[in-house]
């Protein structure tokens, strides 16, 4: 059974400037979650994707945004960024959106 | 969600059963308590869940008071591998996980 991958792992841009993230499912999840974890804080959750449709957003401004897609792998975008977005950036994937999510590895943003 | 409280930090010895708390008072009927781990600069793993009964697991066995307003986590025998923030997360059949700030648990040789 494959895990959670992410990518890129680590990442470094300057302030306004746009970026995607990429998340792989576990193998037979239909559903991925994107969490934001700053420096000493706990994961925070930015939205959900459940069969390629948003299921549920956190309080992140519309500057985040997401994208799910047939085979459930996923995207989150931010634009305009800045520099409190540098964060821990997690997916995590499930079978559903009520059962028990998994995490991957994270990508790491830093905004200059 | 209902929220948690967790003592911030502990300690405990290498071999020893490691017994963390998580106050949930004002839980609801149909929430789950779930609980991850997160080892330093990785991503949160999964240990355990349990709505009322006792759980356990290859990792750990969870144990929630009979009137569900309070948990705890059993690592029978922890290793040093196991230090790492603890969260205790109350979760109702929705979509999403609210992290509080965890227990740090640093196992000690």
């Amino acid at each position: 059974e494959t895990g959670v991958t992410q990518s890129p792992t680590h990442l470094i841009k300057t302030r306004g400037q746009q970026v995607t993230l990429r998340c792989s499912s576990q193998s037979g999840h239909n559903t991925v979650s994107w969490y934001q974890q700053a420096l000493g804080q706990g994961p925070q959750f930015i939205f959900q994707y459940y069969r390629e449709e948003e299921n549920g957003r956190g309080n992140f401004p519309p500057r985040f945004s997401g994208l799910q897609f047939p085979n459930y792998s996923s995207e989150l975008n931010v634009n305009a960024l800045e520099l409190d977005d540098s964060a821990l950036y997690l997916c995590a994937s499930s079978g559903t959106s009520q059962e028990t999510q998994y995490f991957g590895p994270g990508t790491r943003l830093l905004v200059l | 969600d209902a929220k948690t409280t967790q003592p911030p930090s502990m300690d405990c010895a290498e071999g020893r059963a490691a017994n963390l708390p998580c106050n949930h008072s004002t839980i609801s009927g149909n929430e789950y308590v779930y609980w991850y781990r997160q080892i330093h600069s990785q991503g949160p793993q999964y240990i355990i869940h349990g709505l009322k009964n006792n759980e356990t697991n290859e990792m750990a066995s969870l144990i929630i008071t009979e009137d569900r307003k309070s948990s705890t986590l059993i690592l029978p025998h922890a290793t040093l591998r196991d230090t790492a923030v603890y969260y205790c997360i109350v979760r109702a059949n929705d979509y999403k996980l609210s992290f509080g700030a965890g227990t740090t648990v640093t196992v000690r040789a």
